[in-house]
């Protein structure tokens, strides 16, 4: 089962910024958070995963709170080819690859 | 584009037949994982292969089989379908880590099964 905790669905309006909460509340010390998104019918496309510290690349920051039970996805601004269901994944990080735990994530829609 | 193909894009089988997915891992790459997707659902791990071996297996009967090929490209057969495995069928590459770290994994665009 999934380790982690999202809304069903946030609405967005385009231009704005995109706050995505995820709930991680039993995450271990030596697990990451993943966040993939995953637009109708195509692949998940991974977006940015951090340990402890926030992280920020091109497509998004991620914000984890000091105790690490919760996290926060942000895009900047949304623009409508945004509109996707967003995952949160908690992942161990010990040798070897560890599959990927996906829960219903969170359906963001962006709106013009 | 993460650089992870599949073939084919859909698929439409009857009950009872047998079907072979294919994957080509991102340039670099040499671990391969695959994910079932049903309708409305989030990906399910089915398995990876790495070093032409099966690592790790989820929860899913042995109907559900697989390779790896020198070249690090893999295929998912599925024997005896049933209606249940219609799903979108996912591929995901990755590096094998270091002790200690994690690697992302990439996926592909899926290939659709549809079984009548």
């Amino acid at each position: 089962d999934a380790k982690t905790t999202q809304p069903t669905s946030m609405d967005c309006a385009e231009g704005r910024a995109a706050n995505l909460p995820c709930n991680h509340s039993t995450i271990s010390g030596n697990e990451y958070v993943y966040w993939y998104r995953q637009i109708h019918s195509q692949g998940p496309q991974y977006i940015i995963h951090g340990l402890k510290n926030n992280e920020t690349n091109e497509m998004a920051s991620l914000i984890i709170t000091e105790d690490r039970k919760s996290s926060t996805l942000i895009l900047p601004h949304a623009t409508l080819r945004d509109t996707a269901v967003y995952y949160c994944i908690v992942r161990v990080s010990h040798s070897g690859n560890t599959p990927l735990v996906f829960g219903k994530g969170t359906r963001l829609s962006v709106i013009a | 584009d993460a650089g992870v193909t599949q073939s084919p894009t859909h698929l439409i089988k009857t009950r009872g037949q047998q079907v072979t997915l294919r994957c080509s891992p991102k340039s670099g790459h040499d671990t391969v994982s695959w994910y079932q997707q049903a309708l409305g659902q989030g990906p399910q791990f089915i398995f990876q292969y790495y070093e032409e071996e099966e690592r790790q297996r989820g929860n899913f009967p042995d109907r559900f089989s697989g390779h790896q090929f020198p070249n690090y490209s893999s295929e998912l057969n599925v024997n005896a379908l049933l209606l249940g495995d219609s799903a979108l069928y996912l591929c995901a590459s990755s590096r094998q880590p270091p002790t200690g770290r994690s690697e992302t994994q990439y996926f592909g665009p899926g290939t659709r099964l549809l079984v009548l």
